[in-house]
């Protein structure tokens, strides 16, 4: 069974502060992990896919990273809009399947 | 990404009545699902709906209980029936097309009295 687990549970940081996500996963055979950010009340909103261990992704401060058993999505210098929860989902297998989704990171950055 | 609307954004239903939820794409995808978000928890698998054919339902979940339709490569309706009040949650179409990606919609959230 494809297992997705996200730590920390929640995060505070100060506006600037610099700090990493994790998501270690066990699936057999990975094709795919995601990343979304969801603000509360709206629906997912897709980030990153990374398919193969050392990809690297970045987009404005966030950049995504992955290894054979985890990703990490690093924050650089964190604004207050950055604000949310983060989740990560991985795809297993061959030609389309689903997305087994962790209980996901909720931020908060302060000013 | 399309771009995916969903009706109602939000609704209070009285317990043992049913809610029809519409999910609509601006563009052909090739697959398109529904999800459950109970609060504070993380998203759940409800079925794949495909295209002129049965739903795909995942453990859990039954036809009965959450029919599904998909008429065709732009829309799909699911509807929530019998509602109790462990039905509240939100509910969220998603879409992937070319790639394995998946858009999600803004969600549908039911509360159940």
């Amino acid at each position: 069974e494809d297992q997705v687990t996200q730590s920390p549970e929640a995060l505070r940081l100060q506006e600037g502060e610099s700090s990493s996500l994790n998501c270690s996963y066990t699936v057999s055979g990975l094709r795919g992990l995601f990343w979304y950010r969801q603000d509360p009340g709206k629906g997912p909103e897709f980030l990153f896919t990374l398919y193969s261990a050392g990809e690297e992704k970045e987009k404005e401060r966030l950049k995504a990273t992955l290894t054979k058993k985890e990703s990490f999505l690093h924050i650089t210098a964190p604004k207050p809009e950055d604000s949310a929860t983060y989740l990560c989902a991985v795809q297993a297998g061959s030609g389309y399947s689903t997305l087994t989704f962790g209980k996901g990171t909720m931020l908060l950055v302060s000013p | 990404s399309a771009v995916i609307s969903q009706k109602p954004s939000r609704d209070i239903c009285q317990r043992g009545t049913s809610l029809t939820i519409q999910c609509q794409v601006d563009s052909q995808v090739t697959m398109m699902f529904w999800y459950r978000q109970q609060p504070g928890q993380s998203l759940t698998l409800i079925a794949t709906a495909n295209q002129g054919s049965e739903a795909t339902y995942e453990s859990g979940f039954v036809i009965d209980k959450f029919p599904i339709s998909r008429p065709n490569l732009t829309f799909s309706t699911l509807t929530v029936s019998n509602m109790s009040p462990e039905d509240s949650s939100i509910y969220l179409c998603s879409v992937t097309a070319a790639t394995y990606e998946q858009y999600f919609g803004p969600g549908t959230r039911l509360t159940v009295t």
